[in-house]
């Protein structure tokens, strides 16, 4: 299958400070991607639609100035959690997909973002 | 909007024995039915799909039944082995676009 990275795979960073999150696609061009935000024993929840060359498109609810999106290339999407507070902890996952085919939806392996 | 219910929520079986994971969606408009399993600290890993206009697939040891009247779906893994141990999550939705997540499904395999 299609392979997703994600870097980094865990963070840790003071209350008040920004933290960037990049979302590959590592053997396709995906001009969508998907953010998701799971906390403990929950399901995914989607934060936003990213696409290539566009304005991310934001769930309900989740706040597009402290939840930056940037997908500036066919293979990269960028979250950008500013401001960071405790409650802002959580396991983030992007998704890509595939354009071809199926259009499946392949996963990133995520990252663990703990705000102390 | 989409809302997908999954039950169990938690399953226990013995190595070897079957374990079956049930769905169910509430737009007719999704056309999409995929199952992801979730280890411990990691992603989503897509294991089978589902489009509408099947009723079955079947890959080695996971099938995946739908019945679009009654609008649910099910998970079936057979001869259980402990590192199907996992959080298992089903989805709708269309391809291309967001899916709508279950609640998920902790499996336990025991030996």
């Amino acid at each position: 299958g299609a392979v997703v990275s994600q870097h980094p795979s865990w963070v840790i960073c003071k209350s008040g400070t920004s933290v960037k999150i990049e979302c590959r696609s590592l053997d396709f061009q995906a001009t969508t991607m998907f953010w998701y935000r799971q906390f403990p024993k929950q399901s995914l929840m989607l934060m936003a639609t990213s696409n290539e060359g566009s304005k991310a498109t934001y769930e309900q609810g989740v706040e597009k100035d402290k939840f930056l999106i940037n997908h500036a290339s066919l293979t990269l999407s960028t979250l950008t959690v500013t401001s960071a507070h405790p409650e802002d902890s959580s396991f983030y996952i992007c998704s890509a997909v595939v354009p071809r085919g199926p259009a499946e939806q392949y996963f990133g392996p995520g990252t663990r973002l703990t705000v102390t | 909007g989409e809302n997908v219910e999954q039950h169990p929520s938690t399953l226990s079986v013995q190595e070897g024995d079957s374990a079956v994971i049930k769905c169910t969606y509430s737009d007719s408009a999704s056309n999409y039915f995929p199952w992801y399993k979730q280890e411990l600290g990691k992603g989503p890993q897509l294991i089978i799909d589902i489009r509408s206009n099947v009723g079955e697939k079947k890959d080695q040891r996971i099938a995946v039944t739908l019945n679009k009247t009654a609008k649910h779906f099910s998970l079936h893994i057979t001869e259980t082995q402990p590192e199907d141990s996992a959080v298992y999550f089903c989805a709708a939705g269309r391809p291309g676009q967001n899916f709508v997540f279950g609640p998920g499904t902790r499996l336990s395999v025991l030996p």
